[in-house]
């Protein structure tokens, strides 16, 4: 079974600021990858999902990541941090090959990031 | 615009009441899911469902029961609501065979007194 870990309960940036979010996974194989993030009160949004291929994608609201193989990591970045990226941020890892109902997402425990103007 | 709608955004119950949370997708998935999120343990799997009338338990089920009646509807029951199931419910579906990608509704904050 898969897993995933957030290392960062909490991070701190300043408006401006480079972030990077951490995230390891544990899995027998290249899984799919997402990042999510929510807002207070509200449902969770993808970011952005690796599948297959470039190793680095792109996603909405200037957010990147980037597939390591080596170190079983995802990590996502923001070059410069806006105080509305201020949120909660969730990795996901889904297994590869599964049909029908077999194909659940796990969820890392989240990062909660704050922005300082 | 595809959407995930959970009915009822906030609410209120008191202890023993049974309580149902309802979900409704129109992006015709076949699969279905209910979340629990508490601070600091993320994302936990109560049940799911890959087709109508199948369901599945997930992590924590106990306490909870589901509904699948119609392929875009997707019911959430506490039989009888405890204080320790106050917590925010998040529904969310995929398409069968894809890659597990998630759409989530806007969850649902239920307090029990």
């Amino acid at each position: 079974a898969q897993s995933v870990t957030q290392p960062d309960i909490h991070i701190t940036v300043s408006e401006g600021a480079s972030l990077e979010l951490r995230c390891n996974y544990s899995y027998g194989a290249t899984p799919y990858l997402f990042w999510y993030v929510q807002s207070p009160g509200q449902g969770l949004q993808l970011l952005l999902k690796y599948f297959s291929g470039d190793t680095l994608v792109q996603g909405i609201k200037g957010f990147e990541a980037e597939f390591k193989r080596s170190q079983s990591s995802f990590n996502l970045r923001k070059p410069s941090v806006h105080w509305s990226d201020a949120a909660e941020y969730f990795c996901a890892v889904g297994a590869r090959g599964l049909t029908g109902g077999g194909n659940k997402l796990t969820f890392g425990t989240g990062t909660q990031l704050k922005v300082e103007l | 615009d595809v959407k995930v709608t959970q009915s009822s955004r906030y609410l209120v119950k008191r202890t023993g009441e049974k309580v149902f949370l309802e979900c409704v997708q129109d992006m015709d998935h076949e699969n279905m899911f209910w979340y629990r999120q508490d601070p600091g343990l993320g994302l936990r799997l109560i049940y799911f469902s890959y087709d109508v009338k199948m369901k599945e338990k997930g992590d924590i089920p106990e306490g909870y029961s589901v509904s699948r009646e119609k392929k875009e509807r997707f019911s959430l029951i506490l039989e009888s609501a405890s204080t320790n199931q106050t917590s925010m419910y998040l529904c969310a579906s995929s398409l069968r065979g894809g890659t597990g990608e998630l759409f989530f509704g806007e969850g649902s904050r239920l307090t029990v007194l």
